[in-house]
């Protein structure tokens, strides 16, 4: 299958600064990128749509000023968390849809501590 | 609307015994059905999906599950459980009245015990 890349797996910041997380599908151009947040024993919450050249599409609760996301290229899309404080806390996913089809493919995650 | 339910949080199964992991689904369209795997921090692993073709779908490490429209299920079964096959799993749906959005169940996680 499709491999999707993220970076870094894991990060550990203070409470205050920014964060950037990156997805990046491999071997494969995806116009549709997802990010979704999991908090522990729970599962997939849809944070956003990101579509390549254009503003993301926000899930309603999510704030667009704190998760701000960009999809400069076909391949990359980057998950930046503002002002971070420990409720972001949590594991990350971004997930790319493959051209012309529903199917989506998931990166590895990324584990954000907020100290 | 779509929806998807799965029916059991937990699932314990000894190794070399099936395994059933159950999940309904609602849409009002014909659907794209999907079931993924999660091992602890790790992201979500494609195990099966289906587009309307057969409905009897196989997946990658012997998975594999029956779309049902009558019954509006798609569980997922394996006929021997190993130990590596502990992990949480994920049914997904998506249909093109959502704009192709996927909607997750809550997850399943299964226990394999020796």
């Amino acid at each position: 299958g499709a491999v999707v890349s993220q970076h870094p797996s894991w990060v550990i910041c203070k409470s205050g600064t920014s964060v950037k997380i990156e997805c990046r599908s491999l071997d494969f151009q995806a116009t549709t990128m997802f990010w979704y947040r999991q908090f522990p024993k729970q599962s997939l919450m849809l944070m956003a749509t990101s579509n390549e050249g254009s503003k993301a599409t926000y899930e309603q609760g999510v704030e667009k000023d704190k998760f701000l996301i960009n999809h400069a290229s076909l391949t990359l899309s980057t998950l930046t968390v503002t002002s971070a404080h420990p409720e972001d806390s949590s594991f990350y996913i971004c997930s790319a849809r493959v051209p012309l089809s529903d199917t989506q493919y998931f990166g590895p995650g990324t584990r954000l501590t907020v100290l | 609307a779509q929806s998807v339910t799965q029916l059991d949080s937990h699932v314990s199964v000894s190794e070399g015994t099936p395994v059933l992991l159950r999940c309904n689904y609602s849409s009002s369209y014909s659907p794209s059905l999907f079931w993924y795997v999660q091992h602890p921090n790790k992201g979500l692993q494609l195990l099966l999906k289906y587009t309307s073709a057969a409905t009897l779908v196989k997946g990658i490490n012997g998975f594999e599950a029956e779309f049902k429209k009558s019954e509006t299920s798609f569980h997922l079964t394996k006929p021997s459980a190993h130990m590596s096959d502990a992990a949480e799993y994920f049914c997904v749906v998506s249909d093109r009245g959502g704009g192709f959005k996927t909607i997750f169940g809550a997850g399943t996680r299964l226990f394999v015990k020796a």
